[in-house]
């Protein structure tokens, strides 16, 4: 996973608030993915970017999340009023679909919602 | 509906041992398979991935695939204290579809 930049790596939030968790993929790399860890849980799938386009937000929750990936820039996830339930680990995953299907994670963004 | 199973564990093996770690999935149509580890409070790691039918073998790590029973396994040979971790299954269909993980295998090797 080294490459993959996520930040912040811990973020805590008062319920309401928002929540920007950023994403710089590996060198060369093209895409990204989003995906969202509970506590005990697995990893769900949320979103699937590339630069200036949303491939596949099937897993995205229908309100308060958003995500963009800029012709210049991080990709970016945004929670909006965020509730405790949003409290997990976002993980970042960068993907170049030329080399096939392997993706490689960032070291993941702390959400806590207090 | 595309869905990965694995048994949560935790699977406890002596030091030395074979570890043996399963997962199933639940579409024909899956095209490649992967391996990830994950310590707790970090960020999944990629062991290894295996397209093919058959095993494949990377180091103390083997990977087996058999898509007619739609199963693939991982084994660890020489288990140590430092293989104790969250081992994640993933699952990709082609095309721009997302990896699809299980909920992950706890492993404990005992020293």
């Amino acid at each position: 996973n080294a490459g993959v930049m996520q930040n912040p790596r811990h973020l805590v939030r008062r319920r309401g608030q928002e929540a920007r968790l950023r994403c710089s993929p590996m060198k060369g790399h093209s895409h990204v993915y989003w995906y969202r860890q509970l506590p005990e849980e697995g990893l769900k799938f949320m979103v699937y970017l590339q630069k200036e386009n949303i491939i596949d937000e099937s897993g995205m929750p229908k309100e308060r999340f958003s995500a963009e990936f800029p012709k210049e820039g991080p990709s970016i996830l945004r929670i909006q009023q965020v509730v405790r339930g949003d409290s997990a680990a976002y993980f970042c995953a960068s993907h170049l679909p030329a080399t096939g299907n392997t993706i490689y994670f960032g070291e993941g963004s702390w959400l806590t919602v207090v | 509906q595309k869905e990965v199973e694995q048994n949560s564990g935790p699977l406890s093996v002596p030091e030395g041992a074979i570890a043996s770690l399963n997962c199933t999935y639940s579409d024909r149509g899956s095209q490649s398979f992967f391996w990830y580890r994950q310590y707790s409070g970090k960020s999944p790691e990629l062991i290894m991935f295996i397209y093919s039918n058959g095993d494949k073998e990377d180091g103390r790590f083997t990977a087996q695939l058999n898509k007619a029973s739609q199963y693939v396994s991982l084994l660890i040979r020489d288990s140590q204290p430092s293989d104790s971790a969250t081992y994640l299954c993933a699952v990709n269909w082609g095309g721009n579809t997302p990896l699809v993980f299980g909920k992950g295998t706890r492993l404990s090797v005992i020293a």
